[in-house]
Formats: structure tokens, sequence, C-alpha cells
């Protein structure tokens, strides 16, 4: 079964520092894999997705992710952030050769952004 | 855009009751999704649909039952509420897609905090 994992429960990071979320996937056949966030309170927001293509991909907000088939990874970066950015963060796949749309979601990232 | 609303964002009731939980989703999607999310574990799926009147067990079936009579609505039911449902539960929907079903991203309601007391 396919599987997903988010290296770090939290991230603590002060405002304008780079970041780095990290996700590591389990499955030897193509993916999708998308990055989520959500703010204290509410639903879960797509940041980004990898579907094929360009390695790296760019979301709303100022992140970007790197597909990198050889480690299955799939990192989740910022080069400056904001308080704004203080929530959790999700990663997950799916599988192509699945025909429900379901995801496998990791266990989430806290990300805390210090003034 | 999407819009997944869910009945209520906070909801209190017994050990023992039944209880239901609502999702209206405004785009024509033909799958729907409950999940339930906790503090270190994640979302975990209850169950899903794929269309109306169809529906899978999830990872974590037990104790709950689903219906989905119209499209646009999907019910998570719990039979008899117990303590250990306490929990957030977030609804979601997606597009099936022509070609390959995997590739479409999920929208999310806003949740429902669950108290059971």
């Amino acid at each position: 079964a396919q599987s997903v994992t988010q290296l770090d429960s939290q991230v603590p990071v002060f405002e304008e520092a780079p970041v780095e979320l990290r996700c590591n996937y389990s499955s030897s056949v193509s993916v999708y894999l998308f990055w989520y966030v959500q703010y204290p309170n509410q639903g879960l927001q797509l940041l980004l997705k990898y579907l094929s293509g360009s390695t790296l991909v760019k979301g709303i907000n100022g992140f970007e992710a790197e597909f990198n088939k050889s480690q299955t990874s799939f990192h989740l970066r910022k080069p400056s952030v904001h308080i704004s950015d203080t929530a959790e963060y999700f990663c997950a796949v799916s599988d192509p050769s699945s025909n429900t749309g379901k995801l496998i979601f990791g266990q989430g990232t806290t990300l805390q952004v210090k003034p | 855009d999407v819009k997944v609303t869910q009945s209520s964002r906070y909801l209190v009731k017994r050990t023992g009751e039944k209880v239901f939980l609502e999702c209206v989703q405004d785009m024509d999607h033909e799958n729907m999704f409950w999940y339930r999310q906790d503090p270190g574990l994640g979302l975990r799926l209850i169950y899903f649909s794929y269309d109306v009147k169809m529906k899978e067990k999830g990872d974590i079936p037990e104790g709950y039952s689903v219906s989905r009579e119209k499209k646009e609505r999907f019910s998570l039911i719990l039979e008899s509420a117990s303590t250990n449902q306490t929990s957030m539960y977030l609804c979601a929907s997606s597009f099936q897609g022509r070609v390959t079903y995997s590739n479409q991203p999920q929208h999310f309601g806003d949740g429902t905090r669950l108290s059971i007391l």
C-alpha cells in the first residue's frame, strides 16, 4: 500500500527566512503529488500539484516544490516566509492506476513563522 | 471557485445519539469524500463515493455510514456516537476526469468540529 511520510511534524522558522518542508512517498510506480495548506479553523486549500512534465512546480503564495523520482520525494520550499504562512501543510499522493480519485495524506507539518 | 459547504462548524452531541454531518458541493463533482483529522494522524479516509448511491469504505469506516441520494450532497452518519469519535471531520469533492481519475485535486469544506460528551 502507498504511504506518505512528512519527515518533520513541526518546523519553526523566523520571518523572511527560507523554509523546506519534506515529503517522501513509497510508491514505485508513477504517481500524482499534491501539497495542501490548512490555516487555523479552516479546511485544506490546494497549494500546488505535480502531474507530469517539469519537475519544478510553482504554486500559490510563492511556494514551489520539486519532484525527485529517484528519491521518491516532493519537498516544498519557499525562499522567504511571512507570518501569514503559519499553518499546517499536508503532502498527498494518488495512484494513477486507481479509478477512485483517492488521495493518501501525510501526517502534516506545522510551520511556525516567528517574528 | 468550487464551494464545498459543511452544514455545521461546531457540533456537540451526547454518547449514543445518532449524528448526521452534511456536505454539499456546487461543482457537479462525481467524487465525494469524508475524512477525520486528529492531531499527529493527518487525514484518515472514512468513506468515499464516486456516484449517486455508490459508496466505498475507506481506511476507518467502523462506527460510520454514509448516504448519497443526490450528486451534490454526501452525508456522514454516526449511528451511535461514542466519545472516541470526537474529532474534526472534513468533506471533500473532486472531478472524476475523462481519461484518468486520479489527477484531479480534491476541494475541501471548512470542517465540522464534533464533540461527543
